[in-house]
């Protein structure tokens, strides 16, 4: 089946600092990929779209200048949170969706910053 | 927008009873209707999915039924195990457009041993 690898699954940065995530397809080409927040005993927050090769479209509320989406190729997009502060401590989760109707999810990443 | 509500909030119910989650939708034009389990500090996993010209769709201990004219759609799971207790979430979704997956608020289950 469909397989999206989300890296790094935790991470600890101090505040101002900025931090990468990596979400790839490893088995399909994805279209289309969605970044999620969630918050401790809430559901998911979709963030932004991206589609590969076009800027990413975001929610309303949520900052682009904060929250840099690249989606530069069909397996790999990338959420870069710019100086981070304590607020933005959250479980990010994104998601790939190929030529068919289905979404696969990423393993999540644990975002702390100190 | 789609807005999708979900309930109830927490469910607990005994090990081999039935659990039931239900959830309604705003959207008309919304299509395509999934179920996810999450567990701690995991993402979620697809465990069943309906899509709007079906009324009913099943795979082994878990179903889903959707009433399209009510815009709402419901999970069963049956013969419940300690290893169904997670949150679940429903979405909903239109194939074409913007694809957004809008979720639901979540419900935590629990099995009671």
């Amino acid at each position: 089946g469909a397989v999206v690898s989300q890296h790094p699954s935790r991470v600890i940065c101090k505040s101002g600092t900025s931090v990468k995530i990596e979400c790839r397809s490893l088995d399909f080409q994805a279209t289309t990929m969605f970044w999620y927040r969630q918050f401790p005993k809430q559901s998911l927050m979709l963030m932004a779209t991206s589609n590969e090769g076009s800027k990413a479209t975001y929610e309303q509320g949520v900052e682009k200048d904060k929250f840099l989406i690249n989606h530069a190729s069909l397996t790999l997009s990338t959420l870069t949170v710019a100086s981070a502060h304590p607020e933005d401590s959250s479980f990010y989760i994104c998601s790939a969706r190929g030529t068919g109707n289905g979404y696969t999810f990423g393993s999540g990443t644990r975002l702390t910053v100190v | 927008g789609e807005n999708v509500e979900q309930h109830p909030s927490t469910l607990s119910v005994q090990e081999g009873d039935s659990a039931v989650i239900k959830c309604t939708y705003s959207d008309s034009a919304s299509n395509y209707f999934p179920w996810y389990k999450q567990e701690l500090g995991k993402g979620p996993q697809l465990i069943i999915d309906i899509r709007s010209n079906v009324g009913e769709k099943k795979d082994q201990r878990i179903a889903v039924t959707l009433n399209k004219t009510a815009k709402h759609f419901s999970l069963h799971i049956t013969e419940t195990q300690p290893e169904d207790s997670a949150v679940y979430f429903c979405a909903a979704s239109r194939a074409q457009g913007a694809q957004k997956l809008v979720f639901g608020q979540g419900t935590r289950l629990t099995i009671n041993p």
